[in-house]
């Protein structure tokens, strides 16, 4: 089945920094990359989607200007948390989909002190 | 918007007995799809399901589409301990074709003991 990576697996970071998390499909190619976040015991809540050569679509109450989203290649996406407070916390998946079904990357969980 | 709404919430079964989740959308769905999360992992796909009234089963698991392509349900019959996790359901939002995401039930979290 289609592979999605994500780097890092786990950041904590001070309040006030930027966090880069890369979103990568290994072995396709993937024009819309969608990122979700899920806080604990919750489900996930699609943030945003990716598109490749073109602006991110961001899902209403998520701030653009916080959650920085570029879409470089057909196989790489960045979500950039930027000045991150402790109610950034949370675990952040990316996915890629193929004829309808998505493919979830291992997620990236972030701790904000 | 759209909604999709699951229950239960949690569901505490001994080994061996039965598990169902229910879920419903507010909206006609184009398909459903079924994800398995176990404890600190990330949503694993399971299966979709397209047509109205569909019945998929995989091992223990049977899957079934509602006729009006707004409820779908998950029953494991005899459950393990590797049953354990969190079961999403999960429609596409807007016309389908995996272009816009997923809008996710809130899950029901499986607990099983022993």
């Amino acid at each position: 089945g289609a592979v999605v990576s994500q780097h890092p697996s786990r950041v904590i970071c001070k309040s006030g920094t930027s966090v880069k998390i890369e979103c990568r499909s290994l072995d396709f190619q993937a024009t819309t990359m969608f990122w979700y976040r899920q806080f604990p015991k919750q489900s996930l809540m699609l943030m945003a989607t990716s598109n490749e050569g073109s602006k991110a679509t961001y899902e209403q109450g998520v701030e653009k200007d916080k959650f920085l989203i570029n879409h470089a290649s057909l196989t790489l996406s960045t979500l950039t948390v930027t000045s991150a407070h402790p109610e950034d916390s949370s675990f952040y998946i990316c996915s890629a989909s193929i004829q309808e079904t998505q493919y979830f990357g291992p997620g990236t969980r972030l701790l904000v002190l | 918007g759209q909604q999709v709404m699951q229950i239960p919430q949690y569901q505490h079964v001994q080994e061996g007995e039965d598990f169902t989740t229910y879920c419903n959308s507010s909206t006609t769905l184009s398909n459903i799809q079924w994800y398995k999360q176990r404890p600190g992992g990330h949503p694993v796909f399971l299966i979709q399901l397209v047509k109205s009234g569909e019945v998929k089963k995989q091992k223990r698991l049977t899957f079934q589409f509602g006729e009006a392509k707004k409820n779908s349900s998950l029953h494991i019959t005899a459950t393990q301990t590797t049953d354990v996790g969190t079961y999403f359901c999960a429609g596409p939002r807007g016309s389908g074709g995996g272009a816009d995401g997923l809008t996710f039930g809130k899950g029901t979290h499986l607990i099983i003991q022993p």
